[in-house]
Formats: C-alpha cells, sequence, structure tokens
C-alpha cells in the first residue's frame, strides 16, 4: 500500500528558531500533498496544499510567510516552520494521495517550541 | 462552505456493544465520507470509507452508512472491544479532494 514517511518525529527548538519538517511518498509519486496541524484534543486543521513544482494553496487564516512549504519533488514536501513560537507548537501531520482518495498520513511530527 | 458536525463528543460503551457515532455536513456536492481511528500520538488511520454512490458499506465488524438526502453518514462499530478505545474522525471531500474533518469522537471501551 501507499506510504508516507514524515521526519522528524519529534522535535524541541527554542523560540525564535526555524523548524524543517519533511513528507515523503515512498512508494508512489505525489503531485499534491496536504499538511494539517493538530492541538491536543482537537481535530486536524487543513493548514495548506502543497502542489509539485508550483506555489502552495493556504487556508484562511494561515500565514504563508511563517509556515514555508516547498514541493520540489514528486516524492518530497517540506513545512518549515519559521522563526518559532511557543504557540507553534502542535502535532503537524502530511498526507499524500497516489492517484486520487484516500489520503494517505504520514506518522505525524510533534513540535515543541520552548 | 464547509462544514461537518460530529457527534457525540464523548462515548463510552460496554464490552460487545454497539457504537455508532454520527456526522452531518452541509456541502451538497461532497462525494467521498471517510471514518479515520487516531490512537494517542499517533497519525490518523482509514478505517473504513464510502463514496456517494453507494448508501452502505461493510468490513467486518465496522460499518459506514450515508444518507445524502438527509446529509449525514454514520459509524457503526459492532462487538466492540477494548482495541476499539481511540479518537474517531469522520471528514468529507471539499474541493480538489481536500478532507474536511469533523471535531472527533472519543469512544471509551469498559471492559
Amino acid at each position: 500500500g501507499a506510504v508516507v514517511s514524515q521526519h522528524p518525529s519529534r522535535v524541541i527548538c527554542k523560540s525564535g528558531t526555524s523548524v524543517k519538517i519533511e513528507c515523503r511518498s515512498l512508494d508512489f509519486q505525489a503531485t499534491t500533498m496536504f499538511w494539517y496541524r493538530q492541538f491536543p484534543k482537537k481535530s486536524l486543521m487543513l493548514m495548506a496544499t502543497s502542489n509539485e513544482g508550483s506555489k502552495a494553496t493556504y487556508e484562511q487564516g494561515v500565514e504563508k510567510d511563517k509556515f514555508l512549504i516547498n514541493h520540489a519533488s514528486l516524492t518530497l514536501s517540506t513545512l518549515t516552520v519559521t522563526s518559532a513560537h511557543p504557540e507553534d507548537s502542535s502535532f503537524y501531520i502530511c498526507s499524500a494521495r497516489d492517484q486520487g482518495l484516500p489520503l494517505h498520513f504520514g506518522n505525524g511530527t510533534r513540535l515543541t517550541v520552548t | 462552505g464547509e462544514n461537518v458536525e460530529q457527534h457525540p463528543s464523548t462515548l463510552s460503551v460496554q464490552e460487545g456493544d454497539s457504537a455508532v457515532i454520527k456526522c452531518t455536513y452541509s456541502d451538497s456536492a461532497s462525494n467521498y465520507f471517510p471514518w479515520y481511528k487516531q490512537e494517542l500520538g499517533k497519525r490518523p488511520q482509514l478505517i473504513i470509507d464510502i463514496r456517494s454512490n453507494v448508501g452502505e458499506k461493510k468490513d467486518q465488524r465496522i460499518a459506514v452508512t450515508l444518507n445524502k438526502t438527509a446529509k449525514h453518514f454514520s459509524l457503526h462499530i459492532t462487538e466492540t472491544q477494548p482495541e476499539d478505545s481511540a479518537v474517531y474522525f469522520c471528514a468529507y471531500n471539499f474541493g480538489n479532494e481536500k478532507l474536511t474533518f469533523g471535531t472527533g469522537t472519543r469512544l471509551t471501551i469498559i471492559p
């Protein structure tokens, strides 16, 4: 089946630094990947749609200059949280589809900003 | 705009009994309705999904029913077991295969 790999699984960083999260489709090509954020005991909220070879599409209220998305190849999308602050601490999950639905999710990255 | 309501937010069921979770959506153009199970600290795992041309789908102890007229779909788990304890999310697609998730239901199976 389709496998999505996400790294790192956990990261702790200091306030003001940047953190990069990688999302890879291991056995399929993904022209589109999706980045979600999940706060404790809350639902998954879509942040942005990552499109291979073009700019990402951000959901309303998500700062594109703070959450930089790069989708340079058909198997890799990266999310960079720039100038991270404690309120950015969350569980970030990527997902991708292999020629249509369903979506396949990565294992997620728990970001803690101190 | 997209909106999905999920009920109940918490559900406790005696082991062996059935559990039902319901979601109501607003966008009549939706045609794909999955259910995900998420254990603490882990990614959501697809447990069953249904497309709009089907009214019901079963997979062993799990079933999903869809009522397009009323715009709601439900997850049914029969013969519940302790390992069914988790948070369950409904979702539906809203354009371009983006998924919008429900608010979640914390299911607890009481041994």
